[in-house]
């Protein structure tokens, strides 16, 4: 157990729908990083939020977003979903925002959208 | 930018055998380097880290990696491979300066036959 909890597992849902994607961080990590792993892509970064305060972006559509709140727990938000957004979306969290800290993930939540 | 590339998508090695995946990465910035092991349906697991002390780095599971800034390699080996070895394997380089985040390599599947 990584320390790092994500809800829901799985999500199923339809074209144009909305979800989001919840993570709970370590206790007293104060970065928490979002990655979308799929099949043609990889494993991608999306977004990483340090201590309430965006911190870096990476490819991720305009139609994502994210927040991270004071707890340290942190939500992305997906919207007008396409069928391409279908992919395992992984939380992770860390101390600092320092390259040579070790990232703890979460199982992930899998999202299909039908 | 930053990039990692793992030759070989599938490697399979019998019960006892070297295993050895390879990593290479391109990096504008003195890198840190990571391997992760993904299990069937869970998250990724830190198995090693270089963050510039040792270039032979020793990690969990009787997994090493050397670094060789030559090269441009990160390779990761075991001497002898077990039945429980067999997972994903991703490569990932990070930065001072880059807030932490990683930039993975595509992941190399690796079989053990008994």
């Amino acid at each position: 157990d990584s320390g790092v909890t994500q809800t829901p597992k799985h999500l199923i849902t339809a074209t144009g729908q909305r979800v989001t994607l919840r993570c709970s961080p370590r206790s007293g990590d104060l970065s928490v990083y979002w990655y979308q792993q799929s099949l043609d892509q990889g494993l991608q970064f999306l977004i990483q939020y340090y201590n309430g305060e965006e911190r870096a972006k990476g490819n991720i559509l305009e139609r994502f977003s994210a927040q991270q709140f004071p707890d340290l727990h942190s939500e992305l938000n997906l919207s007008s979903l396409e069928l391409g957004d279908s992919a395992l979306y992984f939380c992770a969290s860390s101390v600092w925002d320092s390259g040579n800290t070790e990232a703890f993930f979460g199982q992930g939540t899998r999202l299909t959208v039908v | 930018a930053q990039s990692v590339t793992q030759l070989g998508s599938h490697v399979s090695v019998s019960e006892g055998a070297l295993v050895l995946l390879r990593c290479n990465y391109s990096s504008s910035v003195p890198p840190y380097l990571f391997w992760y092991v993904q299990y069937p349906n869970q998250g990724l697991q830190l198995l090693l880290k270089y963050t510039s002390a040792a270039t032979l780095v020793k990690g969990i599971n009787g997994f090493e990696a050397e670094f060789k800034k030559s090269e441009t390699s990160f390779h990761l080996t075991k001497p002898s491979a077990h039945m429980s070895d067999a997972a994903e394997y991703f490569c990932a380089v990070s930065g001072n300066n880059q807030g932490g985040k990683l930039i993975f390599g595509q992941g190399t599947e690796l079989s053990v036959k008994p």
